[in-house]
């Protein structure tokens, strides 16, 4: 049973960089599957910010593009997420999730519990 | 870029038939998923192929996707079904979430 455990600092200044890691643990970061960060401001809807595969390739949401960056690091398990240049609009709950790419369609079928990030000085 | 527009929310009675639906552009032409947000919870898979449920997820739990509407369907709605409901499609390589829709078992 995969399970995905997000961290990171809660609180980031404006014009600052927020940085998230997300572990994967109960299997394989090196499946074939992709994972994806995902983030949902508060009382809104959830919004795709990105995926990642073990090969390092990424796809990104066009409209987050210039400001986002996700990494692997199979040898500690983990997927990370970094977003420049924030701003208060940027405060969410941000989640990893797994991508199954064995399911038609590529569902989010595993997601971690979430990490609430706030932008404010 | 590519929109998917749900109702804001839906109001049912216990043990009525809740529809839920998501619109897009040429959506039938694509696969949907669906997922169940309870309140203060991370989403849970509960539709993917338009129609499928994973392991686990009642049978009550039913969708469907044709021209430019995708419906998830909730038979014999129970309270524990208090929820937010979002769509979720893939438009090329880019992810894309419905609005979210919140369902009220009145």
């Amino acid at each position: 049973q995969v399970q995905l455990q997000e961290s990171g600092p809660g609180l980031v200044k404006p014009s600052g960089t927020l940085s998230l890691t997300c572990v994967v643990s109960g299997g394989s970061i090196s499946s074939s599957n992709w994972w994806t960060w995902v983030r949902q401001p508060p009382g809104k809807g959830l919004e795709w910010i990105g995926e990642i595969y073990h090969t390092g390739s990424t796809n990104y949401n066009p409209s987050l593009k210039s400001r986002v960056t996700i990494s692997i690091d199979k040898s500690k398990s983990q997927v990370s997420l970094k977003l420049s240049s924030v701003t208060a609009a940027d405060t969410a709950v941000y989640y990893c999730a797994r991508i199954n790419d064995i399911l038609t369609g590529r569902p989010f079928d595993c997601w971690g519990q979430g990490a609430l990030v706030t932008v404010s000085s | 870029s590519y929109d998917l527009t749900q109702p804001p929310s839906v109001s049912v009675s216990p043990g009525q038939t809740a529809s839920i639906t998501c619109s897009g552009d040429k959506l039938g032409g694509k696969y949907a998923c669906w997922y169940q947000q309870r309140p203060g919870q991370s989403p849970m898979l509960l539709i993917y192929q338009d129609t499928k449920r994973p392991s686990g997820i009642p049978e009550r739990f039913s969708g469907s996707n044709s021209g430019n509407t995708a419906t998830l369907t909730i038979s014999g709605t129970q309270a524990m079904d208090e929820a937010d409901y979002h769509c979720q499609a893939w438009d090329g390589s880019t992810g894309v979430f419905g609005t979210g829709t919140t369902v009220t078992v009145l």
